[in-house]
């Protein structure tokens, strides 16, 4: 079945330093990718996506590439902030088949960002 | 304001009893999720529902129970045989095919 890793955390950066949170994962053809961000005792909010394969999904700062040939999703930003001080989770859906409603989710990824 | 509300925020039960969990959504999305999120894991789907009066069981279906009377609301019951009530529920949004929008969570605490 689909399935997601993530590496494991906790992370903790200095501000301003560079963020990279590893995301892989198996699934059968084309899935859509996702990365939602979790802030303390929230729900989750959708930080950016990509449908297809070379789609770069961006937001805030933030920036994940979908790379096939890896089976690849990686979480970068070039400078962090103690506001993005939460947990990461990378998440992927079919895009065809009766289960493209599914989310299949990572662990989750904790990120400290000091001042 | 359109989105998903949760409520509410916390709820404490004591083991043997049945509890129901309220999620409403104003954004015209046609399917509603629950899922659990226990502490370092994932989050994992209890119940899905894409269209009034159907739903259909995920991967954690046993010892709760939902309902889909209408397409803004999608209650989520645990019920007595859930043998590890206590976690974080999450419900969500979406329209069919397209990215899910989560609610604020509630949190349960069973003793």
């Amino acid at each position: 079945g689909d399935s997601v890793t993530q590496m494991e955390g906790p992370v903790t950066l200095s501000e301003e330093a560079f963020l990279t949170i590893n995301c892989t994962y198996t699934a059968t053809g084309y899935p859509s990718l996702f990365w939602y961000v979790q802030y303390p005792g929230e729900g989750l909010q959708l930080l950016l996506k990509a449908t297809k394969a070379d789609d770069k999904g961006s937001n805030k700062g933030f920036e994940a590439t979908y790379r096939k040939e890896t089976t690849s999703f990686h979480l970068e930003k070039g400078s962090v902030q103690v506001s993005d001080s939460a947990v990461y989770f990378c998440a992927l859906r079919p895009n065809s088949g009766g289960s493209n409603y599914k989310l299949t989710f990572g662990k989750g990824t904790l990120l400290t960002v000091n001042p | 304001d359109g989105g998903i509300t949760q409520s509410p925020k916390y709820l404490f039960r004591k083991e043997g009893q049945n509890v129901t969990l309220s999620c409403e959504q104003n954004l015209n999305h046609d399917a509603m999720y629950w899922y659990r999120q226990d502490p370092g894991q994932g989050l994992r789907l209890i119940y899905y529902s894409q269209i009034v009066n159907d739903f259909q069981k995920g991967d954690i279906a046993e010892g709760y129970s939902v309902s889909r009377e209408k397409k803004e609301s999608f209650p989520l019951t645990v019920t007595s045989a859930q043998k590890n009530p206590t976690a974080f529920y999450l419900c969500a949004s979406s329209l069919t095919g397209y990215e899910q929008y989560f609610g604020p969570g509630t949190r349960l605490t069973v003793t």
